[in-house]
């Protein structure tokens, strides 16, 4: 079964530093999306992505944050200037299109020293 | 805006007890609703769904029925098992174009012990 990937697992950065979060959305899937959920927090929307441009994003996905599709399988999630508090599980997620079920992948633990 | 309420956790049962969580929803026009579910370690996955009025989601033994007039998607199971052992969460996703976003309530972090 066709399932949504990331890397890497677990990212340790320390705070200022750049962080690229990776992902490979399911390859037929049109729509692509980031959230994350800090520790004990609920599962919160950061952006959704499609046709090469942002769909919408959250109040979250402030200009320190940025996606990108470089190539035909990958999505990544970039954050330029890495926080605290930034330090979350990141999830992709990814579509076939308007109403269909978003799968999520496995995530990534970032932690922000 | 949208939003999801929850019933707060951590909620413990013995094996094979009747479970509910509550799930309330507030949304304009005909949200989607979903039950995700989180195991230990693991990403979310769809639990079940339900895109109109009066549906009912149904799978491995769990269900759910979206009631507009209450605005609730409460999730039940007959009866719990050790590996339903997970966090769950209620979501809903709006119904304008281009709005695909998911929106989720904080989880409910369930422990069936034998």
């Amino acid at each position: 079964e066709p399932e949504v990937t990331q890397t890497p697992s677990h990212q340790v950065t320390q705070m200022g530093q750049e962080v690229i979060l990776r992902c490979v959305p399911i390859s037929n899937h049109l729509y692509f999306y980031w959230y994350r959920q800090i520790l004990g927090q609920k599962v919160e929307f950061l952006v959704s992505f499609y046709n090469n441009e942002i769909s919408e994003k959250s109040e979250i996905f402030d200009d320190q944050f940025s996606v990108e599709r470089p190539d035909g399988s990958n999505f990544t999630l970039k954050i330029r200037s890495t926080k605290l508090e930034d330090s979350a599980m990141y999830f992709c997620a990814s579509s076939a299109g308007f109403g269909y079920e978003q799968y999520f992948g496995p995530g990534t633990r970032l932690t922000v020293t | 805006g949208d939003s999801v309420t929850q019933m707060e956790g951590p909620v413990t049962l013995s094996e094979e007890a009747f479970l509910t969580i509550n799930c309330t929803y507030t949304a304009t026009g005909y949200p989607s609703l979903f039950w995700y579910v989180q195991y230990p370690g693991e990403g979310l996955q769809l639990l079940l769904k339900a895109t109109k009025a009066d549906d009912k989601g149904s799978n491995k033994g769990f269900e759910a029925t979206y009631r507009k007039e209450t605005t609730s998607f409460h999730l039940e199971k007959g009866s719990v098992q050790v590996s339903d052992s997970a966090v769950y969460f209620c979501a809903l996703r709006g119904t304008n174009f281009g709005n695909e976003k998911l929106t989720f309530g904080t989880g409910t972090r369930l422990t069936i012990i034998p």
